[in-house]
């Protein structure tokens, strides 16, 4: 069974403080990786995708890809009391037909 | 506005009564998905059809059907829906994951599903 694990958290930083969020993924046939933000009872909502190993920069986002080391992170930088949500790390199959989710990672930035 | 659309938001139902969620996308997306969100378990995914002619089962499809008749729709049916079936369910869409390249998947709003 094709895993994506995250660690469930809470993450629990100050305003103004950089969030490191990370995941590791079993399937190395994976090429594309997502972290979606969700909010409670509310649907996901994608912040970032990365495709290449690297960092690939948003705004205060940036996501770093290692296929050798089969992990993902998200750095969040200036962290506002906004961005208190869940964070769920995904990975595409080889095949393309799903996407495997993380149980996701709970971020809680205090004001 | 690009969407999708679910409906109903919330239903409470009995088990045994057959009931359908229906799923709609308005961006011609080729991919649609669903998925059920459980605590502890993250979301997992019931059914995917990657376009009118193919569609197949997810991790968890048991007690679930789905069909796809045009591009826009993809309804989620439960025959004789039983309490396990309680869940937050999501319909998702995505232009065209293709072979080895997900594209990026768009999620409805949720359905909010408790059977009795």
């Amino acid at each position: 069974q094709k895993e994506v694990e995250q660690n469930s958290g809470p993450l629990s930083v100050p305003e103004g403080a950089i969030a490191s969020l990370n995941c590791t993924y079993s399937d190395r046939g994976s090429q594309s990786f997502f972290w979606y933000r969700q909010y409670s009872g509310k649907s996901p909502e994608l912040i970032m995708s990365i495709y290449s190993n690297g960092d690939k920069e948003d705004g205060r986002f940036t996501a770093q890809l290692n296929k050798a080391s089969q992990y993902v992170s998200l750095l969040i930088r200036d962290s506002q009391p906004s961005d208190s949500a869940t964070y769920l790390c995904a990975a595409a199959n080889q095949a393309g037909t799903a996407l495997i989710f993380g149980k996701g990672t709970t971020l809680s930035v205090s004001s | 506005e690009a969407q999708v659309t679910q409906n109903p938001r919330y239903l409470i139902t009995v088990t045994g009564k057959k009931l359908t969620v229906t799923c709609s996308q308005n961006m011609n997306h080729e991919y649609m998905s669903w998925y059920r969100q459980d605590p502890g378990l993250g979301l997992r995914q019931i059914y995917y059809s990657m376009n009118v002619e193919v569609t197949d089962k997810g991790d968890v499809p048991e007690g679930y059907k789905v069909s796809r008749k045009e591009k826009r729709n993809f309804p989620l049916i439960l025959e004789s829906p039983s309490p396990n079936q309680t869940s937050l369910y999501f319909c998702a869409s995505s232009p065209n994951p293709g072979a080895g390249v997900a594209d990026t998947q768009y999620f409805g709003p949720g359905t909010r599903l408790t059977v009795l």
